[in-house]
């Protein structure tokens, strides 16, 4: 059964920090691994998705990686700001029954202290 | 504008009222999902549709039913809520099963069941 989980389940940062999120799984039949940030009262928006045959994605200040073969993910935020402040989740898109089901981490939540 | 919409936001209701919460999207996916979000237990799928008329159980699709008749719609339905379903409770779509395909989330419905 595939189980993910993130580390640290919180971290408070002051302003302009580099940062780096950790995301683990244990099986690695996955089609891709994706990040989240979740805003409080709000839904998730969809941060990079790296495809299972990729290493990295990068958008702006965040830079994702995978490692499938070690079932480890990492979100690295530079020069972080107030802005950033919510919750992170991972989520990976298992491979059996076609791929379809998804299973996501507990999250880890940012302060960023102006 | 793209989006996932989900109704209501939020419902208080009492133990064995069955209700449903709607769920639309209007960019033409095939598929569709539904989450719950609990503390300490993260998001868990509960039941996805790869298209119309095709669905499928999640991790957690106890207690819940759902139906795509048409391809922008995926209501839930809870036939016979109990309090162990208090929940919010998250709608999402992506454009089709693809490794290289995002999930857009609607902004949650917050239940309570007494």
């Amino acid at each position: 059964k595939q189980e993910v989980t993130q580390i640290p389940a919180a971290l408070s940062v002051p302003e302009g920090e580099n940062l780096v999120l950790n995301c683990s799984f244990t099986d690695s039949a996955i089609y891709n691994l994706q990040w989240f940030r979740q805003d409080p009262g709000k839904g998730l928006t969809s941060l990079l998705l790296i495809q299972s045959s990729q290493r990295e994605q990068t958008s702006g200040r965040l830079n994702a990686s995978l490692d499938k073969s070690s079932g480890r993910s990492t979100l690295y935020i530079a020069a972080s700001q107030p802005g950033d402040s919510a919750t992170y989740l991972c989520a990976v898109r298992r491979r059996d029954n076609y791929g379809q089901n998804f299973v996501f981490g507990p999250g880890t939540r940012l302060s960023v202290l102006p | 504008e793209a989006q996932v919409t989900q109704n209501p936001r939020y419902l208080i209701t009492v133990t064995g009222k069955k209700l449903t919460v709607t769920c639309s999207q209007n960019m033409n996916h095939e598929y569709m999902s539904w989450y719950r979000q609990d503390p300490g237990l993260g998001l868990r799928q509960i039941y996805y549709s790869m298209n119309v008329e095709v669905t499928d159980k999640g991790d957690v699709p106890e207690g819940y039913k759902v139906s795509r008749k048409e391809k922008r719609n995926f209501p839930l339905i809870l036939e016979s809520p109990s309090p162990n379903q208090t929940s919010l409770y998250f709608c999402a779509s992506s454009s089709s099963a693809g490794a290289s395909d995002t999930q857009y989330f609607g902004p949650g419905t917050r239940l309570t069941v007494l």
